[in-house]
């Protein structure tokens, strides 16, 4: 079993849809958690960290599952600019292990 | 934000011939940096932790001698890709790691360094 599993892509949307990505990690050891964004052929960027309570940035909603292990990254009223693969990570040990990543593509 | 630059961006080299690909700290000292990979349509995997002033701490399956680790500076750290053949051609991503108030310390990302190996 993969440490960090997400949903499959690509996700096709059109602008202003809302849309869910979800995303099991297996090591219950795991302490933080955090959405990166990586657009094609560059490198990741912090999207956002991820709380047990849940938390809001603008648009973006992370939430945090620790009994079923289990994260979730929404994104409300999606933007062309949206489009970008989605990488959930966890830090074990100060090690970041990421995911395979999900491509999100928004269409006008 | 953090700034954390690579050099080169983009390498076509021989196979054979060896890579060395640099990751700076502009603007923060970090003790340690990472070395990461990224295979198309793959995800990052983490080849070695590069602690300034020791040696590196490879992930397993990462063979030492082939991608030698530098880090001879608080700023800088070196990846050595020797003997390279086209099975190396990937994308190399390295961090930068500040430490700061929470328990977290966060990791700052370079533009990454392209590699392809005919």
């Amino acid at each position: 079993r993969k440490e960090v599993e997400q949903d499959p892509g690509p996700f096709n949307v059109p602008e202003g849809a809302t849309v869910a990505f979800n995303c099991t990690y297996s090591n219950s050891a795991s302490q933080s958690f955090f959405w990166y964004r990586q657009d094609c052929r560059k490198e990741p960027k912090l999207l956002m960290s991820v709380y047990s309570s849940g938390n809001e940035d603008g648009r973006f909603t992370a939430q945090l599952n620790r009994a079923s292990q289990y994260i979730s990254l929404l994104i409300r009223d999606s933007k062309l600019s949206d489009s970008a693969t989605y990488l959930c990570v966890h830090n074990q040990g100060g090690k970041l292990i990421f995911g395979q990543g999900t491509e999100l593509s928004v269409k006008p | 934000g953090a700034v954390v630059s690579q050099h080169p961006s983009r390498v076509i080299c021989k196979s054979g011939t060896s890579v060395k690909i640099e990751c700076r700290s502009l603007d923060f000292q970090a003790t340690t940096m990472f070395w990461y990979r990224q295979f198309p349509k793959q995800s990052l995997m983490l080849m070695a932790t590069s602690n300034e002033g020791s040696k590196a701490t490879y992930e397993q399956g990462v063979e030492k001698d082939k991608f030698l680790i530098n880090h001879a500076s608080l700023t800088l750290s070196t990846l050595t890709v020797t003997s390279a053949h086209p099975e190396d051609s990937s994308f190399y991503i390295c961090s930068a790691e500040r430490t700061g108030l929470s328990s977290y310390n966060e990791q700052f990302f370079g533009p990454g360094t392209r590699l392809t190996v005919l």
